[in-house]
């Protein structure tokens, strides 16, 4: 069974920084487009990052220059580390397999950025 | 970046009764359309994708058509468990891919 737990979320002052995790089972995290996608509370979808399989990464316009995607072949683990946070960062971050499509998803992690 | 827009913004519809969701781009998107469900406090669940498909697991009562601007999501015979938040989003020339604001289909 394909699973994605994503972890690291909390609460962080503006200007501050955070690292999520999205542990992989049932999939190689390595050989997957992988991507986050965002939801600020009650509000709708929003792509953030993908990175390909064969290493290369792409942002929103939102987050360039402030997030970085990455991940762990060894722990087949995905990673997005957010710096420089704003109050607009508020949001359940979801780690998903694909960027066209997503077919699998994790539950989410809440990032709540205030002061 | 290609904008979407769904309608309506809320659907109240009887249990049985059929609903018709629709999503547009701003620029020809090809069939490179997908549709998600999802309930509250949960993640979004793939539905359609390449605007007719049926992902794996997914009920018949789901139909999804259209092509270049202009799509459809169809269930036939609504569902207890159907009623949800769905989004289409669009994956044609990506990144980004982009994602309609939602459409609440709520009980009459």
């Amino acid at each position: 069974e394909v699973q994605l737990v994503e972890s690291g979320g909390g609460l962080v002052q503006p200007g501050g920084s955070l690292r999520l995790s999205c542990a992989a089972s049932g999939l190689t995290v390595s050989s997957n487009y992988m991507s986050w996608v965002r939801q600020a509370p009650g509000k709708g979808l929003e792509w953030v990052s993908v990175i390909y399989s064969g290493g290369s990464t792409y942002y929103a316009d939102s987050v360039k220059g402030r997030f970085t995607i990455s991940r762990d072949n060894s722990k087949n683990t995905l990673y997005l580390q957010m710096n420089s946070l704003r109050d607009e960062d508020t949001a359940v971050y979801y780690c998903a397999r694909k960027i066209a499509a997503p077919d699998c998803w994790g539950q989410g992690t809440l990032v709540t950025v205030s002061s | 970046e290609i904008v979407m827009t769904q309608s309506p913004a809320t659907l109240s519809v009887s249990p049985g009764e059929r609903a018709t969701l629709s999503c547009r781009a701003s620029q020809s998107v090809g069939s490179n359309l997908a549709w998600y469900q999802q309930k509250p406090g949960q993640a979004p669940r793939l539905l359609i994708y390449g605007a007719s498909t049926r992902a794996t697991g997914i009920p018949a009562r789901f139909s999804g058509s259209g092509s270049g601007t202009e799509f459809t999501l169809t269930i036939s015979s609504l569902q207890s468990e159907d009623f949800a938040v769905y989004y289409c989003q669009q994956y044609n020339n990506w990144p980004p891919v982009t994602f309609g604001p939602g459409t609440k289909v709520d009980i009459k």
